[in-house]
């Protein structure tokens, strides 16, 4: 079946530090990989997205690298800044099997100045 | 502008009252959801439906109910029956079928219960 597996957080880095979340996944077909963030309160924005292996979405100074051979979508950013703080969640669905998602369990992630 | 609204944004019930959460998208989607987040959690799928009128039950459907009447609105029902409601519920839209699509989450609803 399908499944995400994401780091444990909290996370919490100094300003302008480098950001890593491990994302690796499961699943039985080709499907499409996403990071989405959750600011406190509110729903979930797609943050990037990739679609096939080797596609690199990028966004914000967001990114990540879809890996086939690995099955892992890591989300890095050079330079954190403090509105960053956020939790984060990779995701993957494929519309091959009715498109449904699966989520990972999310990576709080708190930037200090 | 396209979007889903989730309403209300905060939801009081009682113990053993039903409560209804709204959803409403304008973005043409095919399929809908819902999910339910606790605090430090994951989102676990409740319920989705891929067309009118044709609904499935995802992880932990117990407790719940919906309908879905109308492309764009997907309603879920807290009842009596669900042991422990207080969470944050967020319901999203995808257009089924299409390729490298993403999905679409409104702002949620937290329901408390006193």
């Amino acid at each position: 079946g399908n499944s995400v597996t994401q780091m444990e957080g909290p996370v919490t880095l100094s300003e302008e530090a480098f950001l890593t979340i491990n994302c690796t996944y499961t699943a039985t077909g080709y499907p499409s990989l996403f990071w989405y963030v959750q600011y406190p309160g509110e729903g979930l924005q797609l943050l990037l997205k990739a679609t096939k292996a080797d596609d690199k979405g990028s966004n914000k100074g967001f990114e990540a690298t879809y890996r086939k051979e690995t099955t892992s979508f890591h989300l890095e950013k050079g330079s954190v800044q403090v509105s960053d703080s956020a939790v984060y969640f990779c995701a993957l669905s494929d519309w091959r099997t009715g498109n449904q998602f699966y989520f990972g369990t999310g990576t709080s992630l708190t930037v200090i100045p | 502008d396209g979007g889903i609204t989730q309403s209300p944004k905060y939801l009081f019930r009682k113990e053993g009252q039903n409560v209804t959460l709204s959803c409403e998208q304008n973005l043409n989607h095919d399929a809908m959801y819902w999910y339910r987040q606790d605090p430090g959690q994951g989102l676990r799928l409740i319920y989705y439906s891929q067309i009118v009128n044709d609904f499935q039950k995802g992880d932990i459907a117990e407790g719940y109910s919906v309908s879905r009447e109308k492309k764009e609105s997907f309603p879920l029902t807290v009842t009596s029956a669900q042991k422990n409601p207080t969470a944050f519920y967020l319901c999203a839209s995808d257009s089924t079928g299409y390729k490298n699509t993403e999905a679409f989450f409104g702002q949620g609803t937290r329901l408390t219960v006193v």
